[in-house]
């Protein structure tokens, strides 16, 4: 089946500074990515829908300016969290759809997030 | 009011129990609906989708009732594997998946 990978899969890093996150379709081109977070105990709420070459279309309540999402190619998006605070602390989950198949969605492994 | 509810649980049954899980969704033009499975600290993965025909796959069936927009999950003969969130899943017409909150199932021996 379609994989999906993400890296880092954890990182911690202090208030204030920004992280990046990736994720990428091993064998499948990818049209149209999502990011997701969960807070502990909730549900996954979607952040933002990337699509390759243009621009994100984020969530309402989702601020752009600080979760950057870039689709540069086919088969990467990331999500940048800038100048992240503690309240950024999450799991962040990404999936993609294969061309072949746009009603699937296949699930990154997730990166968890701690900010200090 | 969420778009999808479920019973957070947790629901706890001994092996070979039999177990059901509803949601419930809000938005009538819901157009695809699914049940994935979130082990702890990981991914969700599609366990299965759902029709108003009903679904089963071995142990497990799924039902789907548009005019009560009331989805369910039958998982038969439970097992220790089983212990899980399980999520309900809708999609609009744009392709978004909307999670719901998921209902923890544990499988006790």
């Amino acid at each position: 089946g379609a994989v999906v990978s993400q890296h880092p899969s954890r990182v911690i890093c202090k208030s204030g500074t920004s992280v990046k996150i990736e994720c990428r379709s091993l064998d499948f081109q990818a049209t149209t990515m999502f990011w997701y977070r969960q807070f502990p105990k909730k549900s996954l709420m979607l952040m933002a829908t990337s699509n390759e070459g243009s621009k994100a279309t984020y969530e309402q309540g989702v601020e752009k300016d600080k979760f950057l999402i870039n689709h540069a190619s086919l088969t990467l998006s990331t999500l940048t969290v800038t100048s992240a605070h503690p309240e950024d602390s999450s799991f962040y989950i990404c999936s993609a759809t294969d061309k072949g198949a746009i009603d699937t969605q296949y699930f990154g492994p997730g990166t968890r997030l701690t900010v200090l | 009011r969420k778009e999808v509810e479920q019973d957070p649980g947790p629901f706890n049954v001994p092996e070979g129990a039999t177990v059901a899980f509803n949601c419930t969704y809000s938005n009538s033009a819901s157009q695809s609906f699914f049940w994935y499975r979130q082990d702890c600290r990981k991914e969700p993965k599609l366990l299965m989708s759902v029709y108003s025909s009903g679904n089963e796959d071995g142990r497990f069936t799924a039902q789907l009732n548009r005019a009560s927009q009331y989805i369910s999950l039958l998982i038969r003969d439970s097992k220790l594997s089983d212990s899980a969130t399980y999520l309900c899943v809708v999609t609009r017409n744009t392709g978004k998946l909307i999670f719901g909150q998921g209902t923890t199932l544990q499988v006790k021996p």
